[in-house]
């Protein structure tokens, strides 16, 4: 079956450190990965995706590799700020277009 | 920009009561969905549906009920509200396409739903 599995929160950061959160994800075929971000009171917002194996998405300075042998999609910016605190969901989109998985979420608090 | 709107953003109501909640999008995505999410933020999957009169339950047991009788329209009712049903639900919604790079989910607001 399908399933996302991401690191537990909350990371707590400092202004400008390198931020890292894992996602590792189990499939069958070749699913469409996301990372969606929500700020507090709201929907969730498409952040990045990649559709295929070696792609990388990138946005506002986030990137995250499509990795299909070790089946992972971690998120990574080089520079937090504190704009950046929200709660961050990894996904996937079966590979027959059935539903969205979604990771438990982790969330980001970043210090001034 | 997400066109997907939903309706009421906050609802507090008494025990016992029928409550629907609203979702709409001007997109013409044929799939949609709700989610329920806890305190702890993790999405649970309700219901959803591949199109007009296509309606399944999701991952999560619910005691709601979810019609799809209009592409854009997707409303969530439950018969009787209970304390236990407090929470906030999220509605979102999909297109099916021959393009993997073309697909995303797009979300509503969300409604916080509180059962006093």
């Amino acid at each position: 079956g399908n399933s996302v599995t991401q690191m537990e929160g909350p990371v707590t950061l400092s202004e400008e450190a390198f931020l890292t959160i894992n996602c590792t994800y189990t499939a069958t075929g070749y699913p469409s990965l996301f990372w969606y971000v929500q700020y507090p009171g709201e929907g969730l917002q498409l952040l990045l995706k990649a559709t295929k194996a070696d792609d990388k998405g990138s946005n506002k300075g986030f990137e995250a590799t499509y990795r299909k042998e070790t089946t992972s999609f971690h998120l990574e910016k080089g520079s937090v700020q504190v704009s950046d605190s929200a709660v961050y969901f990894c996904a996937l989109e079966g590979y027959n277009f059935n539903k969205f998985y979604f990771g438990s979420g982790t969330k980001l608090n970043v210090k001034p | 920009e997400a066109d997907i709107y939903q309706t009421p953003r906050y609802l507090v109501i008494g025990t016992g009561k029928k409550i629907t909640l609203e979702c709409s999008q001007t997109m013409g995505h044929d799939k949609m969905y709700w989610y329920q999410q806890d305190p702890g933020m993790e999405l649970h999957l309700i219901h959803y549906s591949y199109g007009v009169n296509s309606t399944e339950k999701g991952d999560l047991s619910s005691e709601s009920t979810v019609s799809r009788i209009r592409t854009e329209h997707f409303p969530l009712t439950l018969e009787s509200a209970r304390p236990s049903h407090t929470s906030q639900y999220l509605c979102a919604s999909s297109r099916t396409t021959p393009r993997k790079e073309n697909t995303e989910a797009f979300f509503g607001q969300g409604t916080r739903l509180t059962v006093v």
